[in-house]
């Protein structure tokens, strides 16, 4: 069975702190993406990586960085956490070739203080 | 820009088949329709796609008109199991985003 997990289903942070998001894949898949998903707006992408030590900025990356050293491990880093921050944290991961479907995980509720 | 359009909300009994539409009229000749669903406080769950011709498999049915500017989402026998947000998506290739619009809220009544 296909598999996406992210670290936490649920998080608490203060503003300021830097906080780190982790998703991890079983199924060998090259790419990796990172969305947060907030009421009335959707999912939005902030990254993603199609390859190992390489990423994208999708439609929000501003206040968001990420990192990428294995192929089954894509890393979601807050640098300076802040209120507006505070959203459910979607990872998603897929092949690369043809019109393959996104696996999702599921999710990471942040809450930022 | 929306590229696709679909209701905000629609009911189903249960037992009976839920067909929930969606509008891309502006879709390219490259371009495939995707469906997904996402149940209450979970991620999104790829449920079938398609390009030109009807795709069938365990969960759903897309029948894709001929000129495929729509498409509709057949879950044969609805279960309150499938009570969800529905997402009709077009997209390109594989590296692309999946741009979820507001989907289809489906609630099946028993």
């Amino acid at each position: 069975d296909v598999k996406v997990t992210q670290s936490s289903r649920y998080l608490v942070k203060r503003t300021g702190e830097k906080v780190f998001l982790e998703c991890v894949q079983d199924m060998d898949h090259e790419n990796m993406f990172w969305y947060r998903q907030d009421p009335g707006l959707g999912l939005r992408l902030i990254y993603f990586s199609y390859d190992v030590k390489m990423k994208e900025k999708g439609d929000i990356p501003e206040g968001y960085s990420v990192s990428r050293e294995k192929k089954e491990r894509f890393s979601l880093i807050l640098e300076s956490a802040s209120t507006n921050q505070t959203s459910m944290y979607l990872c998603a991961s897929s092949f690369s070739n043809g019109a393959n479907e996104q696996f999702f995980g599921p999710g990471t509720r942040l809450t930022v203080l | 820009d929306a590229k696709t359009t679909q209701p905000p909300s629609m009911d189903c009994a249960e037992g009976r088949a839920a067909n929930l539409p969606c509008n891309h009229s502006t879709i390219s000749g490259n371009e495939y329709v995707y469906w997904y669903r996402q149940i209450h406080s979970q991620g999104p769950q790829y449920i079938i796609h398609g390009l030109k011709n009807n795709e069938t498999n365990e969960m759903a049915s897309l029948i894709i008109t001929e000129d495929r500017k729509s498409s509709t989402l057949i879950l044969p026998h609805a279960t309150l199991r499938d009570t969800a947000v529905y997402y009709c998506i077009v997209r390109v290739d594989n590296n692309n985003d999946m741009r979820f619009g507001a989907g289809t809220r489906l609630t099946v009544k028993p």
